[in-house]
């Protein structure tokens, strides 16, 4: 089945500053990356997504680039501010309805 | 429009017992998924299902089980509880599978401790 890695587990940033947080997958046939937010005592949210077919997204001060050849894809959000401090999550779909989730990144921006 | 809804919010139990979890999705979805968040581990899948059917499970023991209600609400049962077992469980919904983007809904999760 599919794998899903993700890195780094903890990322600190001045505020202002980019963080960028990394994902492989291993299932070719994979085909819709999706990112969530989880803010603390809340469910995980979708900020942005990207599908196979693309090579990059973005969203104002978030983006998402894919490369399908090395299996990986990153997202990248620049200008940080405090609440953006978070945990992320990344996930995969090789096919509708199954997602394969990486382990999270927890993000804290410094003031 | 309301979200997804879990209840109970916390719910403590001791090893052997059994946890039932509940999850309302939003109105006019018909899937509904299960994950389990352990510290450390990230979402892994438990169940899915859609229509009242299931429809996919994840590489868990057959002691957690669920089902889909004809109003699309669904239950988590977990038996025999493990102190392992202690975890965030979170649901998530969507709405069928023709024409989904392939967004999750996801509800705040119950925290389950088992003692």
């Amino acid at each position: 089945g599919e794998n899903v890695e993700q890195h780094p587990s903890t990322l600190s940033v001045q505020e202002g500053d980019s963080a960028v947080i990394k994902c492989t997958y291993s299932d070719s046939a994979s085909n819709y990356f999706p990112w969530y937010k989880q803010e603390l005592g809340k469910g995980p949210q979708l900020i942005i997504d990207i599908r196979s077919n693309v090579g990059e997204k973005k969203d104002q001060r978030i983006a998402v680039t894919l490369n399908k050849t090395a299996k990986h894809f990153s997202l990248h959000i620049t200008e940080t501010q405090p609440e953006d401090s978070a945990v992320y999550f990344c996930a995969a779909s090789p096919r509708l309805g199954q997602f394969y989730f990486g382990t999270g990144t927890s993000l804290t921006v410094i003031p | 429009e309301a979200g997804v809804t879990q209840s109970p919010t916390h719910l403590i139990k001791t090893r052997g017992q059994q946890a039932t979890l509940r999850c309302s999705p939003i109105s006019g979805h018909t899937s509904v998924y299960w994950y389990q968040q352990a510290l450390g581990l990230g979402l892994q899948f438990l169940l899915w299902y859609d229509e009242g059917e299931e429809r996919n499970r994840g590489n868990f023991p057959p002691r957690f089980s669920g089902r889909q209600f004809p109003n699309y609400s669904s239950e988590l049962n977990v038996n025999a509880l493990e102190l392992e077992d202690s975890a965030l469980y979170l649901c998530a919904s969507s709405p069928g599978l023709a024409g989904w983007a392939g967004e999750l809904f996801f509800g705040e999760g119950s925290r389950l401790t088992v003692l």
